[in-house]
């Protein structure tokens, strides 16, 4: 079946706009992940959802960040009053589960959207 | 504190083996996984271990773990132009609610010279 799909491939936004990314996720994925790649750098983790709630929002980096799922599949990741310091690939995975030591764990990542602010 | 460490750069010729290595800090890790990078892309899942296993294989792919170290290695057969890439380690462990996360190493950057 379809992997995990991201719009937009890319997007040049002006400082201070807001911007939204999407993320669909492999059918019947019940978990899904976004992540910020800043270039050069790893992964770093920014929120995860088990169905639509978030039980982990410990990686949002600021207030204008957020991130909502609705019926349990498409997530929006959405940023407020850009700042250049946001420019980054966001990528976004999702896995069949969240329970500990399965295989329900294994992420599946989508394409990435590269967020370039000027 | 749960760190995951990659040297980043490795560079070898086309033909031979090609070794990448990780460490972690977390002992209470269950799966630990190899993800490769290709310019411009997601994240490509390699393969896994399960944290009570000591080898996998998989083809060119051999992936060894050292628990008592905390040492995982991706060893690639017949290195080819093609496997030039970004490649990932990342642990999973326990979060919050019973669930998990992963930790993702920063990378090794590999390079296959023809």
């Amino acid at each position: 079946g379809a992997g995990v799909s991201q719009s937009p491939s890319n997007k040049v936004t002006e400082k201070g706009k807001d911007v939204e990314l999407r993320c669909d996720p492999i059918s019947g994925h019940t978990a899904l992940y976004w992540y910020r790649q800043s270039l050069g750098q790893g992964l770093e983790f920014l929120i995860y959802f088990q169905g639509n709630s978030a039980p982990d929002k410990s990686g949002l980096p600021s207030d204008r960040f957020s991130a909502e799922r609705t019926g349990g599949s498409v997530s929006t990741l959405t940023i407020q009053r850009t700042q250049q310091e946001d420019s980054a690939v966001y990528l976004c995975a999702s896995s069949p589960g969240t329970s500990k030591g399965s295989k329900q764990e294994t992420q599946y990542f989508g394409p990435g959207t590269r967020l370039l602010v000027l | 504190g749960e760190d995951v460490e990659q040297s980043l750069f490795l560079s070898v010729r086309e033909g031979d083996s090609s070794v990448i290595n990780c460490t972690y800090t977390d002992s209470s890790s269950t799966y630990l996984y190899w993800y490769k990078q290709e310019p411009g892309a997601g994240l490509q899942l390699l393969t896994y271990i399960f944290s009570n296993m000591d080898m996998k294989q998989d083809q060119r792919l051999t992936v060894l773990l050292n628990k008592k170290d905390k040492h995982l290695s991706l060893r690639i057969a017949d290195t080819q132009t093609g496997d030039s890439a970004i490649y990932f380690c990342a642990e999973s462990i326990g979060g919050t609610s019973g669930t998990y996360k992963y930790i993702f190493g920063t990378g090794t950057r590999l390079k296959v010279l023809a």
